[in-house]
This record gives C-alpha cells, sequence and structure tokens, in this order.
C-alpha cells in the first residue's frame, strides 16, 4: 500500500512571499487532515476533511492559511503572506474515516514538508 | 478546552532499563487514546491504541499502555528498552472516531548503549 505523499519536502522563502503544498493521501482515506509541527512541540491539527468537507478548522489561521481537497482526494494547504512564525514542519495525515469501528481514526503520516521562513 | 499533556519532554535511560512515560488527558466520557513514534529520519507512526474494553493495550516492539479512567492517564511501557526505541513519542486523543486528535508535546527518548 502506497503511504501518504508530501511535496516538496523542504521550502524556503522570505517573509511575505506565498507557499503551497501538496498531499496525496492513501487510496481510500475519506479523512484528510493538515498538521502543523513547530519544533520542540507536538503537531497542532491546522484543518481536518471529511471526503471534500471541512470537518474542523478551527485552528487555521485563515487570514493566511487556506486549504483545499478537491474532488475528496488530494489536498493543497496554502500559506500567504508568510510569517517567520510560519516555520514548522506541515504534516498531512489520513485515516479511514467513517462514524465508528476500530481503526477509523487511526493516523498514517506523510514525511512532512519543511519550512523556512527567512 | 480538550487536551493532551505529556509531563516529561526528555527522558534518558541505559539499555534494559524500564520505561514509563506519562500522559494524561482532559477529555470525559467516551475517549480514543493512542501513542505514535517518530525514530530519528522517519514518519510519525502509530505504537498502539485504545477505543474501549481493556485498558491494557499492546502495541509493536513490546510496548504496552494502560487506561486509567480515575486518574485520566494513558501511561506507555516497556520493560526493558533497546538503542533502537530512541525516538520522540506522542501521546494524541479525541472523544470520538470522527473529531480532531489532539496531540501532546512529545517526550524524546534517549537510551544510552
Amino acid at each position: 500500500e502506497a503511504g501518504v505523499a508530501q511535496s516538496p519536502r523542504y521550502k524556503i522563502i522570505e517573509k511575505r512571499q506565498s507557499v503551497a503544498f501538496w498531499c496525496n493521501p492513501i487510496s481510500g482515506h475519506a479523512t484528510l487532515y493538515w498538521y502543523q509541527q513547530i519544533l520542540g512541540q507536538g503537531p497542532k491539527l491546522l484543518i481536518q476533511f471529511q471526503n471534500n468537507g471541512v470537518v474542523d478548522d478551527s485552528q487555521l489561521p485563515k487570514d493566511r492559511f487556506s486549504a483545499e481537497r478537491l474532488k475528496g482526494v488530494d489536498s493543497t494547504l496554502k500559506i500567504q503572506p508568510a510569517k517567520l512564525e510560519d516555520s514548522a514542519v506541515y504534516l498531512c495525515a489520513s485515516s479511514p474515516g467513517g462514524t465508528g469501528g476500530i481503526g477509523a481514526n487511526v493516523l498514517t503520516f506523510g514525511a512532512g514538508s519543511r519550512l523556512t521562513v527567512l | 478546552a480538550q487536551s493532551v499533556s505529556q509531563h516529561n519532554h526528555h527522558v534518558i535511560l541505559s539499555e534494559a532499563a524500564s520505561l514509563e512515560l506519562g500522559c494524561n488527558y482532559s477529555y470525559g466520557g467516551t475517549v480514543n487514546l493512542f501513542w505514535y513514534v517518530q525514530y530519528p529520519g522517519q514518519h510519525l507512526q502509530l505504537l498502539l491504541k485504545y477505543f474501549s474494553g481493556d485498558p491494557l493495550v499492546k502495541g509493536i516492539k513490546g510496548f504496552e499502555a494502560e487506561f486509567i479512567k480515575s486518574k485520566f492517564s494513558f501511561n506507555l511501557r516497556k520493560p526493558s528498552v533497546q538503542w533502537s526505541d530512541t525516538a520522540e513519542y506522542f501521546c494524541a486523543g479525541s472523544y470520538s472516531s470522527a473529531s480532531k486528535i489532539i496531540f501532546g508535546s512529545g517526550t524524546r527518548l534517549s537510551i544510552r548503549p
């Protein structure tokens, strides 16, 4: 089974520039998550999709971050304009989803996209 | 607000020592709890999970965790650690299979050979 694919792996930009990250989840996984992991901290959920609908985006800084999951498969996370504090690893994860059952919300993570904002 | 706390930021052990990493959660009622591990240079991966039933759950590589509802805890244990257990360990929780999963701040485990 192919894993969760993310690109780019590394990105360096200057503040006020824009950046986009792409994620392709495991085939058939209904739920897709974007997490932000700042060095020394645990992953923080930015947005959770169920198919192509948003389940939770309460911690997404909507003035600068946006995400979409068209067609309920792959997803893009965009930051515009970037700030110094956005330097982090952006993790994409997917899970089978569904309303119940063991394994519905077991996450499979991608390798992450490391963003450095100068 | 829901939260997951890990109070040990960095633990250093010698090989063959016993391990216990603390995790506390703030959810009431039904809870799904997880331990994830990130080995150096690798992705985050699931170590074990608790949904219901037997409060003692076993995971990969000899790890286990015990869900103690009265203490809101889900501590990770291993009787004898190996050098290859060097990694960062994250506790996580959610109150249903459809709700968001919140992670703790992580515990870095270093094993002296």
